[in-house]
């Protein structure tokens, strides 16, 4: 009773640095999205996936990128990090646009 | 922009007690969603709203959204510490895959 699964559950980077939050759903959902949650602000997209080989930018997608090579997972890449980057990062699945989203239990990034 | 304002941010209230928290935007909303969110969770989905004026109940907890689709109010009766908890309203971008979020309304129900 996987659901969506992200790893790591913790990170702390320094700036600068790389890396990859991984995000895995095991529903076979076609839609799947990343959000960033900051104290005061809510949940925000970052990027988001309609199927295999399709992605879009969200609300705030600068400094990140996603790819979507299989239905199961959906990757969120920082490619230099900034500390405006610290925050908890949630992806959330659905079966079609019209379903409520499943999302997974967050990666709590910390970046120095 | 489609914004989502709730309110109160922050409430904290005795076992038994009623509460209403709102969530209200000036734009008009195909469905909204409300959640609740424990600390080291992710988003749990609670109920959507559909309809303008639908009400909906799960068990002590009353959804209502508005007849013109730009709010929604969840009411919580006899509340207790299994309450606890920041509840999050949501409304779809065009799609339920590109959800905008309000910033949470953060219960504290104490025994």
């Amino acid at each position: 009773n996987a659901g969506v699964t992200q790893t790591p559950k913790f990170q702390v980077l320094k700036t600068g640095q790389s890396m990859t939050l991984q995000c895995a759903q095991d529903m076979n959902h076609e839609y799947m999205s990343w959000y960033r949650q900051d104290p005061g602000m809510g949940l925000r997209l970052i990027h988001y996936s309609v199927g295999a080989g399709i992605t879009d930018q969200g609300e705030v997608p600068n400094g990140y990128n996603v790819s979507r090579s299989t239905t199961e997972d959906f990757p969120l890449r920082l490619l230099s990090a900034a500390p405006s980057q610290t925050s908890v990062y949630f992806c959330a699945s659905s079966a079609d646009s019209s379903q409520p989203q499943h999302f997974g239990d967050g990666t709590r990034l910390s970046i120095l | 922009t489609q914004l989502l304002e709730q309110s109160p941010q922050f409430l904290s209230i005795q076992e038994g007690e009623n509460l209403t928290v709102y969530c209200n935007s000036s734009s008009v909303f195909s469905s909204l969603q409300w959640y609740r969110q424990e600390p080291g969770e992710g988003p749990v989905l609670l109920v959507t709203v559909v309809t303008g004026g639908e009400v909906k109940k799960l068990k002590r907890l009353t959804f209502q959204f508005g007849d013109a689709r730009k709010d929604s109010s969840l009411h919580i009766t006899a509340a207790q510490p299994g309450d606890t908890g920041l509840y999050l309203c949501a409304g779809p971008r065009g799609s339920n895959y590109k959800l905008t979020f309000g910033k949470g309304t953060l219960l504290t129900v104490n025994p």
